[in-house]
């Protein structure tokens, strides 16, 4: 089984849409949890930490549920510059990190 | 913010030269730096961890003998691609993170390097 599981997608969604994404981890010891963007052809750039409470920035929601070994992402009121590879990344030591597939997300006019 | 700086950007080569790919991170120290590769439309996967002072460790399946990566200093590691061939051509990343931090620290990645090998 993956350490961290994601649906690879894509999600096509339309301009001003909601959608959700979930990522699945293994390793219920696991420490810390993030949400990073990824551009094709570019390098991953975070989009947010996720923290237990649950933590939002902007239309960006990131909610941690430790119980089910789930993290998500919502993404409210999509653009069209939201259209990227979105990699959830699971820390469960200090230099262990691993890594999502990465959903793709295309947002259409 | 922190970050890390990677170069080349890009780099084309011959078949059986050898290409080296610099991290640096610019405003922090790191102990430990990691390094991927991604092929097109593909995951990200680790190659190895770099460890300043000490030996890198290698995920399986990577030759170290191949991909030969120095952490000679707290903000410099260094990977080189040695013989490439063209099946090595990729998109070639690094991140590092504080060692100062906390677990809640994220990683910060650099800019990748896309080595072309002809």
């Amino acid at each position: 089984r993956k350490e961290v599981e994601q649906d690879p997608g894509p999600f096509n969604v339309p301009e001003g849409a909601t959608v959700a994404f979930n990522c699945t981890y293994s390793n219920s010891a696991s420490q810390s949890f993030f949400w990073y963007r990824q551009d094709c052809r570019k390098e991953p750039k975070l989009l947010m930490s996720v923290y237990s409470s649950g933590n939002e920035d902007g239309r960006f929601t990131a909610q941690l549920n430790r119980a089910s070994q789930y993290i998500s992402l919502l993404i409210r009121d999509s653009k069209l510059s939201d259209s990227a590879t979105y990699l959830c990344v699971v820390n469960t030591g200090f230099n262990k990190f691993y890594f999502g597939s990465g959903t793709k997300l295309n947002v259409k006019p | 913010g922190a970050v890390v700086s990677q170069h080349p950007s890009w780099v084309i080569c011959k078949s059986g030269t050898s290409v080296k790919i610099e991290c640096r991170s610019l405003d922090f120290q790191a102990t430990t730096m990691f390094w991927y590769r991604q092929f097109p439309k593909q995951s990200l996967m680790l190659m190895a961890t770099s460890n300043e002072g000490s030996k890198a460790t290698y995920e399986q399946g990577v030759e170290k003998d191949k991909f030969l990566i120095n952490h000679a200093s707290l903000t410099l590691s260094t990977l080189t691609v040695t013989s490439a061939h063209p099946e090595d051509s990729s998109f070639y990343i690094c991140s590092a993170r504080p060692t100062a931090g906390t677990v809640n620290s994220p990683l910060h990645f650099g800019n990748g390097t896309r080595l072309t090998v002809t």
